[in-house]
């Protein structure tokens, strides 16, 4: 039973660029989060997905930046237009309910770097 | 200002010793606090988890402990080992669902 994957692991892209990074959460788990981390910082919170519905955005930058779970293969944040300030790392987590306690279980992160 | 307070920013202990970690925070209403380790380069991983009505979780050699009442929380590490070396994150739950709030980690390192 494979964890949380995310691809690419690591990413360079020049200013202006688009990024697109996947995440396919665990295996019967239909709740997926994005997370970003920047250097010597904390995890921050950026979206919230179920399938096909964007439950919860409050953490998303409004511009540039999107978020999708289709139906059918793994959720994809899109950069568009990327400066150096996108450099990060980004982490996806998944888990299989909305309980108050469950578990979020995270990917290994795709380090972008904008040159 | 940040909702949780993690100190200290970084602690170096030999190894084999303990240490205990601190959390403070001001998230209200509190749903549940957790305690992740996250290793250089990796995603985070769960080590515990307690609701406002639990004062104390174990996992291993690791040991939570929760004041609800003054909102702190601590992580307390027994015959550490360098394989504890790692970032270690406090999070507390808002009593709505989505709204998570991490600390900015403690970072560990064991020495031999």
């Amino acid at each position: 039973n494979a964890g949380v994957m995310q691809n690419p692991r690591h990413l360079v892209r020049r200013r202006g660029q688009e990024a697109r990074l996947r995440c396919s959460p665990m295996k019967g788990h239909s709740h997926v989060y994005w997370y970003r981390q920047l250097p010597e910082e904390g995890l921050k919170f950026m979206v919230y997905l179920q399938k096909e519905n964007i439950i919860d955005e409050s953490g998303m930058p409004k511009e540039r930046f999107s978020a999708e779970f289709p139906k059918e293969g793994p959720s994809i944040l899109r950069i568009q237009q990327v400066v150096r300030g996108d450099s990060a790392a980004y982490f996806c987590a998944s888990s299989s309910g909305q309980g108050r306690t469950d578990t979020q279980y995270f990917g290994p992160g795709t380090r972008l770097t904008v040159l | 200002k940040n909702q949780v307070e993690q100190s200290p920013q970084s602690l170096i202990i030999l190894e084999g010793k303990n240490c205990t970690l601190q959390c403070n925070y001001t998230v209200s209403p509190f749903s549940n606090l957790r305690w992740y380790k996250q290793d250089t380069g990796r995603g985070p991983v769960s080590l515990t988890i307690m609701t406002f009505s639990e004062n104390t979780k174990s996992n291993g050699r690791y040991t939570a402990t929760l004041d609800a009442d003054t909102k702190q929380s601590s992580l307390h590490i027994t015959a550490s080992q360098l394989s504890d070396s790692a970032s270690y994150i406090c999070v507390v739950r808002h009593y709505n669902n989505n709204d998570m709030r991490f600390g900015a980690g403690t970072r560990l390192t064991v020495k031999p």
